[in-house]
């Protein structure tokens, strides 16, 4: 059974640019999950998404946004990039219920 | 609040003997753990989860302890190999069928040949 797969893995922005990243879940999972890596914050939960509804949310700006779409796949989009937003975005698939979630390689930012 | 937390940001143990990585966790509501790890470049791998009903759970090579009454989680990884050498974050899991994991900020384990 093929991984998360995400979708672009290294992307380079500038400032008050936007960005969109996806993430692919596996089959058959129908909960997906973002969260963002920083050295300095660590892992932090950006939004759950569950048969296309967000389901929970992170202390995240409404410039991050996201979306799932009725295959699950899910897309996550950061508008008004700022320096700070430079992370690695990491997306986690997993069955309902709090069973363990399965990460993607993520997608490095960089917003220059 | 919430908050997930490490003893240690950093480990270094010798090939072949045991090693042990602590979290402390603030939420007494959490009733879901899991450990996982990172390794350069790749997203976290699942290693091992506990239930809150649960004090200890063995996988393969790893162990993982929890004691609800001081709210800590523990990693025990036997016999070390130079593969371990990772980042390992554990993570809570508030309530039943909430998605929303809360990570620790990780401990970097090296293993020294």
């Amino acid at each position: 059974k093929a991984g998360v797969t995400q979708t672009p893995r290294y992307l380079i922005k500038t400032r008050g640019q936007q960005v969109t990243l996806s993430c692919s879940p596996i089959s058959g999972h129908r909960s997906v999950s973002w969260y963002q890596q920083t050295p300095g914050q660590g892992l932090q939960f950006l939004f759950e998404y569950f048969s296309e509804t967000q389901r929970n949310k992170g202390n995240f700006p409404g410039r991050f946004s996201g979306r799932q779409f009725s295959n699950s796949r899910s897309e996550m989009n950061v508008s008004t990039l700022e320096l700070g937003d430079s992370a690695l975005y990491l997306c986690a698939s997993s069955q309902p219920g709090p069973d363990e979630q399965f990460f993607g390689p993520g997608t490095r930012l960089t917003v220059l | 609040g919430e908050s997930v937390g490490l003893h240690l940001p950093t480990l270094s143990v010798q090939e072949g003997d045991n090693s042990i990585i602590n979290c402390a966790y603030s939420n007494s509501a959490s009733d879901y753990f899991i450990w996982y790890k990172q390794e350069s470049g790749k997203g976290p791998q699942f290693i091992i989860d506990i239930r809150s009903n649960m004090d200890k759970r063995q996988g393969q090579r790893v162990t993982v302890l929890l004691n609800k009454t001081v709210k800590h989680l523990s990693l025990q990884i036997a016999a070390t190999q130079p593969g371990d050498s990772a980042v390992y974050f554990c993570a809570e899991n508030p309530r039943f069928g909430n998605e929303k994991l809360t990570f620790g900020t990780g401990t970097r384990l090296t293993i020294i040949p």
